[in-house]
This record gives C-alpha cells, structure tokens and sequence, in this order.
C-alpha cells in the first residue's frame, strides 16, 4: 500500500441497506477525514479524527458514523442509506490536524456511491 | 456565516496566465489552501498562505490578504494539463477546512 487507499471504487446500493466505506493509509497521519463531493457544493466534511481513539462531527454528520481503533484506519458507515446520500466520498489524511497546523491533506481516490 | 467564493468557470488559452480569485469570511482562520483536483480524480495539493504576500512555486504562485479576506491563485505559462477544478479552502471554528465549491478552469489552444 502506497499513500491513501479506499474500497470500494464504486457501489449501488439500495436505500435502506447499511454500507461501510474503508479508508486505510500507510504514511502513519494522525488526522483523518470524510468528506462527500456534490457537483456545485464542493467539498463538506463529514467527520474527523484528530488521532487514533478520537472522532469529531463535520458539517453534515447525519445518517453517517465512524470509529478510528488505530492509526491506519477510518472506516464510514451508512447505517440505513438514503438517495440523498449518493455522492463520491473521499478520504483524507494529514499529519496532524489540518486546522492547527497548516498540514496538506493528501485524498483517496474516492468511492462512488449511488443509493437507489 | 462561513463562506468561501470563487468564479464557477473560467476559460483561458494556452501559454497564457490565469488568476483565479477567492474571497472567505471564516471564523478560527488559520490558512487558506488551494488544491488541483482533476476530472474524476481526488485533490492534490497546490499550496498554503498563513502570512499576507505572494507564495511562488514553479509556475503557481498564490496570494493572500487577510485584511480583506481575500487570495489568488496565479498560473502561467497554461498548459493543456492544467484544465481542472482549483478548490479554495480556509479553516473554520473547528479548526477544519471549509471549501469553496471549486473554479473549473478550461484551457484552449
């Protein structure tokens, strides 16, 4: 693994089901981030971790959780998705809190999710 | 409110230069990023102004004033490969990143 990785690619998933997104990175970042990309919205935050054993609440944390039990990972999960949630989801990471310490993001590819 | 502006669409011609404009009403300013994100990839990084002035980096140099909220994007010497969106991006209250909703830059030959 290289950098910043997401699975999957790409999903269709009907409303109603619960879905996990994975992120995984390797450079070891402290902080990580969800962000969802809606053409002409740009990018919204969703949530974050600061460090291992700690999550926050982005703009628009409804119908999304996360957990962060180490460093590498930072899974988002859908409980009961929703066509409003179709969007492409990007994971991020820095070394330590983007905010505080002017650190560059670097992104996953993103998954491209479509909610029927 | 929190807000960050930047022009929907630009159009320029190659060999040119460019300067794409962002305005922020941020509150825990700590910063304003610029990223490059191609069609249908994720954002790459392009740079950071915490202080007011002029950052160059090859052929992108970005500018920052934080008295009037505002800052720029520079790009010279426009090749074909620089057509993409460039996102504005500044802190919040939260110390995370706001994002304006990105300039999608159109080079012509």
């Amino acid at each position: 693994i290289a950098g910043i990785t997401q699975a999957p690619t790409s999903q269709i998933l009907a409303a109603g089901r619960r879905m996990t997104l994975r992120c995984t990175q390797d450079m070891r970042h402290n902080a990580m981030y969800w962000y969802r990309q809606d053409l002409g919205l740009g990018l919204r935050l969703i949530h974050y971790s600061n460090t291992a054993g700690t999550t926050g609440k982005g703009e628009v944390p409804d119908g999304y959780s996360v957990s962060r039990a180490n460093t590498d990972d930072f899974p988002l999960t859908l409980a009961s998705a929703v066509p409003s949630q179709t969007s492409v989801y990007f994971c991020a990471s820095s070394d330590s809190p983007v905010g505080t310490s002017g650190n560059e993001q670097f992104f996953g590819p993103g998954t491209r999710l479509t909610v029927l | 409110g929190q807000n960050i502006d930047q022009p929907t669409e630009m159009t320029a011609t190659e060999g040119a230069i460019v300067q794409i404009n962002c305005t922020y009403q941020t509150s825990g300013f700590n910063g304003l990023f610029w990223y490059q994100q191609h069609a249908g990839e994720a954002p790459t990084f392009l740079s950071y102004n915490v202080l007011d002035g002029l950052e160059e980096k090859g052929r992108f140099s970005s500018f920052l004033s934080r008295s009037k909220g505002y800052s720029y994007l520079l790009l010279k010497e426009l090749q074909m490969k620089d057509s993409a969106s460039y996102l504005c991006a500044s802190t919040d209250s939260n110390y995370q990143l706001i994002w304006g909703a990105g300039t999608k830059l159109i080079i012509k030959p």
